[in-house]
């Protein structure tokens, strides 16, 4: 059974960066796409963006300027970071698994969520 | 980007009705079309992957359909737990994006 499990303060002030880490378990992320993708309350899903079985990213272009997404292969984990974070980015964080050789048979296997407010 | 439009943003129904709910592609997508089932306070829930596959472990009344630029998610009897928002979603160019949702209620 694949398992995602997002971790990370719940809290970050303005201007600051928010960092999220999604520590995998049942499958390697050296295989398949690994994504994040957030939802503010109330509202829609959101990608933010991947990383590849390879390593390759690749973010939203609303939001490639702030993000980094990498990858710990030793702890078979990938993490985000957003920064200059303001009010707009209060979300639920998700990670998730994409299927498909290039990702895009859709994301298969989520996260629970990670809860992120911005507020000073 | 490509727009996903669905339709209707939201719906009431009875238990045991059949239930459509539509997205539109702004371009054509072939069939890089994935659905997805968000329940309150819960991750989404992946139902469909290229328009019209079942993902595993999912009730055999949901189904999908369509190719281009559009699609179509089927709920042949609607069950209360299938109370939820329902999500499309395109992964045929990058950025990947997201209908806006459609809110299925029981009446």
């Amino acid at each position: 059974q694949v398992l995602l499990q997002e971790s990370g303060p719940g809290l970050v002030k303005p201007s600051e960066t928010l960092s999220l880490t999604c520590a995998v378990s049942g499958d390697s992320i050296s295989r398949y796409y690994w994504s994040w993708i957030r939802q503010p309350p109330g509202k829609g899903l959101e990608l933010i963006g991947f990383i590849s079985n390879t390593g390759n990213t690749n973010s939203s272009p609303s939001l490639k300027s702030r993000v980094t997404i990498s990858r710990d292969m030793s702890k078979n984990e990938f993490s985000l970071n957003l920064r200059s974070v303001t009010a707009a980015d209060t979300a639920v964080y998700y990670c998730a698994r994409n299927s498909g050789g290039y990702g895009d048979y859709g994301m298969d296997v989520w996260g629970q969520g990670k809860t992120v407010s911005v507020s000073s | 980007d490509i727009q996903m439009t669905q339709s209707p943003p939201s719906l009431s129904a009875y238990v045991g009705d059949r239930v459509t709910i539509t997205c539109r592609a702004s371009q054509t997508i072939s069939t890089y079309v994935s659905w997805y089932q968000q329940k309150p306070g819960k991750a989404p829930k992946f139902l469909i992957y290229a328009a019209s596959s079942l993902a595993s472990g999912v009730p055999s009344r949901f189904s999908g359909s369509g190719s281009g630029t559009d699609f179509t998610l089927t709920i042949s009897s609607l069950q209360p737990e299938d109370l939820a928002i329902y999500y499309c979603h395109q992964s045929y160019n990058f950025p990947w994006t997201f209908g806006q949702g459609t809110k299925v209620e029981i009446k």
